[in-house]
């Protein structure tokens, strides 16, 4: 059965470093998502993104956050300086046609000391 | 503001007593309604998905259920191994593919 992949399963970095976290969706999806949960607390929406754009992004979502797309399989989040505050659990999501149901990834654990 | 509230926070139950989690959502136009569980560490898994009121799936031994301002989990003769947390998500039709998520119930079954 077809299924997202994430790496690295865990990340430890020191605030101010650049991370980024990968994410192979499943093939024949087209829109993908990045999600954080902080321990403990709900699941965050961080951002959608469709035929190579973001098409929805919230308010967690500043100019510190980027994502990419690089080729045919992976899609990219990227911390540029990160924060004490980055530490969660990320999570990455793919689904068919945006509106129908999204296929969460094993999630990546970031660790910011 | 989309909104979406479940309860109870958390719900201990004896194996085989039956019982519902309740999603109660604030959105501007349903897209969709989402039925997830999450076990420690883990990500989410999906059960269901909803788009209209008056829509029901079952699967084993949960069913989904929909009306215009909330949506049911029913477990029935739960096991152990139903214990996790049971996550509620909704999409709106404006807002791109934003979906927010509720805070969980967590579920404790009892042998």
């Amino acid at each position: 059965e077809p299924e997202v992949t994430q790496t690295p399963s865990h990340q430890v970095t020191q605030m101010g470093q650049e991370v980024i976290l990968r994410c192979v969706p499943i093939s024949n999806h087209l829109y993908f998502y990045w999600y954080r949960q902080i321990l403990g607390q709900k699941v965050e929406f961080l951002v959608s993104f469709y035929n190579n754009e973001i098409s929805e992004k919230s308010e967690i979502f500043d100019d510190q956050f980027s994502v990419e797309r690089p080729d045919g399989s992976n899609f990219t989040l990227k911390i540029r300086s990160t924060k004490l505050e980055d530490s969660a659990m990320y999570f990455c999501a793919s689904s068919l046609l945006g509106y129908d149901t999204q296929y969460f990834g094993p999630g990546t654990r970031l660790t910011v000391l | 503001e989309d909104q979406v509230t479940q309860s109870p926070e958390a719900l201990r139950l004896q194996e085989g007593e039956s019982s519902s989690l309740n999603c109660s959502y604030t959105v501007s136009g349903l897209r969709g309604l989402f039925w997830y569980r999450q076990d420690p560490g883990k990500g989410p898994e999906f059960l269901f998905t909803l788009y209209s009121a008056g829509e029901e799936k079952e699967k084993e031994r949960l069913k989904a259920t929909l009306t215009k301002k909330e949506s049911f989990l029913h477990i029935t003769a739960p096991k152990p191994e139903d214990s996790a947390t049971y996550l509620c998500a909704v999409q709106a039709h404006t807002g791109g593919f934003k979906t927010i998520f509720g805070a969980g119930t967590r579920l404790f079954v009892k042998a």
